[in-house]
């Protein structure tokens, strides 16, 4: 089946800096891909919606300035996340659609885990 | 607003029942309902998709029907056993828009032997 790559999978750092989270389809090409977040004992909530060489569509309450997402290619989006705070330690897990037929198929990463210190 | 309800928040059970996991959501113009389990801390396992043109899908000890007239899914476990203790979580693919996937909030799911 297709598979979705994410790197870093945990990644530390220090209130105040940015960190860039990768999110690969491995053997597809999707020209959609989504970014959702997962705070602790809750669901996966979607921040926004990546197309490929387009700019991102973002949630209601999710600010684009301080999530900046990038769809450079059909394998590739990154989500950078701008001066992070303690408040943005989460899961973040991505996913990639493909359309396969007539039916859309959606296919997760593993997540990364955040913790801002 | 598109929502996606699941019921109940947390079950638990012991080993050996047969068990239901309810999903409802608000619009009936979907692409399609899919099932996934998630471990503590992990990510998440696709367990079954049903496209909107059917109305249930089969893997094994599980069994999900979908209902878009009511807005309604369930997903049947059978014989339940305790590596099957995990957050069951529903997600609807809505038309329109860019199509996006929305979550419930899961069931948190405990079998004990």
């Amino acid at each position: 089946g297709a598979v979705v790559s994410q790197h870093p999978s945990w990644v530390i750092c220090k209130s105040g800096t940015s960190v860039k989270i990768e999110c690969r389809s491995l053997d597809f090409q999707a020209t959609t891909m989504f970014w959702y977040r997962q705070f602790p004992k809750q669901s996966l909530m979607l921040m926004a919606t990546s197309n490929e060489g387009s700019k991102a569509t973002y949630e209601q309450g999710v600010e684009k300035d301080k999530f900046l997402i990038n769809h450079a290619s059909l394998t590739l989006s990154t989500l950078t996340v701008t001066s992070a705070h303690p408040e943005d330690s989460s899961f973040y897990i991505c996913s990639a659609r493909v359309l396969a037929g007539l039916a859309y198929e959606q296919y997760f990463g593993p997540g990364t885990r955040l913790t801002v210190t | 607003k598109q929502e996606v309800t699941q019921i109940p928040a947390a079950l638990s059970v012991p080993e050996g029942e047969n068990l239901v996991l309810n999903c409802s959501f608000t619009d009936s113009a979907i692409y399609n309902l899919q099932w996934f389990r998630q471990d503590p801390g992990k990510g998440l396992t696709s367990l079954l998709l049903i496209q909107s043109s059917q109305r249930e899908q089969t893997s094994g000890r599980l069994n999900a029907s979908l209902d878009k007239s009511s807005g309604r899914s369930t997903l049947y476990i059978a014989a339940s056993q305790p590596g099957d203790s995990a957050t069951y979580l529903c997600a609807v693919m809505f038309s329109g828009g860019y199509n996006k996937l929305i979550f419930g909030a899961g069931t948190r799911l405990a079998v004990h032997p």
